[in-house]
């Protein structure tokens, strides 16, 4: 089976600029989470979505938001970019509840 | 906030040496996963232990569960130079929780 898949790898913003990413999970997993990890804040929850819905959230600003699609595909998105944004973003998913949450190569943002 | 806490924040052995590192977390959890990291890359999962689980072994990995006491450890014997990695506890509170992880313990193996 493929593993978690994130699109695009490495991604260069400027500060103000929105950016989507992308995340698909493996075949059969209908749960899709998203991390940020900062050398300074380590790794933090952002969201996880199950079919569609939203199941839970971090404690992440409105700037961030996310969403899911009816084949599991999940983006995330952060509108008026800012310094502290640059990041490496994981996704991660799941087939559901209490089991391993498998993870992708992560997208590196780098906010200039 | 972070749950889990590892110690020690940084390891250096031999190849061949074991290498062993601690999570301590604060809450009560439905299970605790251990992860790797390659510099700065995607986590790889290593081992899910359950609440009611107090052991598991997956290959030269061995992980404990010590509820009583809010604490994991994770056991590499015989390590090589490929171990190096960074190692990451993560708790989750309940079957639909988040994973909250721990600030790593960084391993270095040296051939």
């Amino acid at each position: 089976k493929a593993g978690v898949t994130q699109t695009p790898r490495y991604l260069i913003k400027t500060r103000g600029q929105q950016v989507t990413l992308s995340c698909s999970p493996i075949s059969g997993h209908r749960s899709v989470s998203w991390y940020q990890q900062t050398p300074g804040q380590g790794l933090q929850f952002l969201f996880e979505y199950f079919s569609e819905t939203q199941r839970n959230k971090g404690n992440f600003p409105g700037r961030f938001s996310g969403r899911q699609f009816s084949n599991s595909r999940s983006e995330m998105n952060v509108s008026t970019l800012e310094l502290g944004d640059s990041a490496l973003y994981l996704c991660a998913s799941r087939t559901g509840a209490g089991e391993t949450q498998y993870f992708g190569p992560g997208t590196r943002l780098l906010v200039l | 906030s972070q749950q889990g806490e590892e110690d020690p924040q940084a390891l250096s052995i031999q190849e061949g040496e074991n290498a062993t590192m601690n999570c301590s977390y604060k809450t009560s959890i439905n299970n605790l996963q251990w992860y790797r990291q390659n510099s700065g890359r995607g986590l790889v999962h290593l081992i899910l232990i359950r609440s009611n689980e107090r052991e598991k072994h997956s290959g030269r990995l061995r992980v404990t569960l010590d509820t009583s006491k809010k604490s994991s450890s994770l056991l590499i014997t015989a390590s090589r130079a490929a171990d190096t990695a960074s190692y990451f506890c993560a708790t989750v509170d309940d079957s639909w929780g988040k994973l909250q992880f721990g600030a790593g313990t960084q391993v270095v193996v040296t051939p």
